[in-house]
């Protein structure tokens, strides 16, 4: 099993609509949990960060489920400017000193 | 306040040539990393800094070397570029190790392409 798992997409979805990935992780013990976007050909940068209590930041809205080990990314409203790729971000563990990156998901929204 | 730079944007190298990517940040932060990043594979740990004077090995080294020269800057050395170094290279900062301080921060990214 993969450290992080992401659905690649790509998800294609029109302009207004409401939007949700879902990240699993394998360590239990992991305690650092991270959402990022990444534009074609530009670097990553951090969307926001997930608390256990769960966040918000306007249209986006981070949740994790310790028991199921997930973290989940709702996107509400969507504007074409959210066309990215979101990447989860996990820490491996208490005292771990790296991160690790899921693969993407790839979302596309449409007019 | 520029964030993390890296040197050079672009590359192209024949197999067997060497280079050094240069990384510097400028926000104070203690710990360091450098990624390749792959179609499909997502971004992979190179290596990392902790803190200024260490450094240690992540998920794919083989092939590379780093120097954490100062607090500043990390670089990271081919020393006999095969093709299957051809990627994308990002720089990443952080203020620490654990919970918020683990936000990681992004350089522009290199853009190698090996012969």
């Amino acid at each position: 099993r993969k450290e992080v798992e992401q659905d690649p997409g790509p998800f294609n979805v029109p302009e207004g609509a409401t939007v949700a990935f879902n990240c699993t992780y394998s360590n239990s013990a992991s305690q650092s949990f991270f959402w990022y976007r990444q534009d074609c050909r530009k670097e990553p940068k951090l969307l926001m960060s997930v608390y256990s209590s769960g966040n918000e930041d306007g249209r986006f809205t981070a949740q994790l489920n310790r028991a199921s080990q997930y973290i989940s990314l709702l996107i509400r409203d969507s504007k074409l400017s959210d066309s990215a790729t979101y990447l989860c971000v996990v820490n491996l563990g208490e005292g771990a000193q790296k991160l690790v990156f899921g693969q993407g998901t790839r979302l596309t929204i449409n007019p | 306040n520029a964030g993390v730079t890296q040197t050079p944007k672009f590359q192209v190298l024949k197999t067997g040539q060497s280079m050094t990517l240069q990384c510097a940040q400028d926000m104070n932060h203690n710990s360091m990393y450098w990624y390749r990043q792959d179609p499909g594979m997502g971004l992979r740990l190179i290596y990392y800094s902790a803190s200024e004077g260490t450094t240690d090995k992540g998920e794919v080294p083989n092939g590379y070397n780093v120097s954490r020269l100062n607090k500043r800057e990390f670089s990271l050395r081919l020393e006999s570029a095969a093709p299957s170094q051809t990627s994308v290279y990002f720089c990443a900062s952080s203020e620490g190790l654990a919970g918020p301080r683990y936000t990681q921060y992004f350089g522009p990214g290199t853009r190698l392409l090996v012969l």
